[in-house]
């Protein structure tokens, strides 16, 4: 069974860093890309961040672009985002999702960041 | 990086069947096969509808079917069920390891 679960959320001041990891389970790892996709409360979905099975080829919105950065280890098949200078439009619950191609067939229950002075 | 224009909301009664589109540019929606569609429902993750515009994941209902003309892809619903009532967002791959989701439709089943 495929299994993503998501942890290192918690509450950051602004300006501050956080680092997301997601430990993936029930499947080949490195056979697929992965991605963060997040969802402000009682907003959509957004894309955050993308990276390819071997971990050279990585995307970024533009909201977080030079902010944050998605890596991998396949030897712990674990995916990871690093935030650093958090805004308070960054708070989200922030999902990882396994890429089949350019769709996300599988999901993580999420992870909430919330960003509070 | 714009993000796809779905309607807010679509409604229709139980056995109806109701159109979402989702329009995007040239270079997105309007290339190739790259469109897929989630189901959410409330406090739960997303869930693959279609993907490569009109292809249903193994377990996914043949009521669920998509499309594509141009810039805009659709999802159709046929014979509404209860159970369908959720958000539904389309996505799209653009370029470069970079994706797009549309603002996300709530449908309601009367």
């Amino acid at each position: 069974e495929v299994q993503l679960v998501e942890s290192g959320g918690g509450v950051v001041r602004p300006g501050g860093s956080l680092r997301l990891s997601c430990a993936a389970s029930g499947f080949t790892f490195d056979d697929y890309g992965m991605s963060w996709v997040r969802q402000a409360p009682g907003k959509g979905l957004e894309w955050v961040s993308g990276i390819n099975w071997h971990g050279g080829g990585t995307g970024y919105a533009d909201s977080v672009k030079g902010r944050f950065t998605i890596s991998r280890d396949n030897a712990k098949n674990s995916l990871y985002l690093q935030m650093n200078s958090l805004r308070a439009e960054d708070a989200a619950l922030y999902h990882c999702a396994r890429a089949d191609h350019v769709a996300f067939d599988y999901w993580g229950q999420g992870i909430l960041v919330t960003v509070s002075s | 990086q714009s993000a796809l224009t779905q309607p807010a909301s679509v409604s229709g009664s139980p056995g109806q069947s109701i159109t979402i589109s989702c329009t995007g540019t040239s270079s997105d929606v309007g290339s190739d096969n790259l469109v897929s569609w989630y189901q959410q429902h409330p406090g739960k993750a997303p869930k693959l509808m279609i993907y490569e515009g009109s292809k249903r994941p193994s377990g996914v209902s043949n009521r669920f079917s998509g499309s594509k003309s141009g810039k805009t892809a659709s999802l159709t619903i046929s014979g509404l069920q209860a159970e369908d009532e959720a958000d539904y967002y389309c996505c799209s791959y653009a370029s470069s390891f970079t994706w797009v989701f549309g603002g996300g439709t709530k449908l309601t089943v009367l």
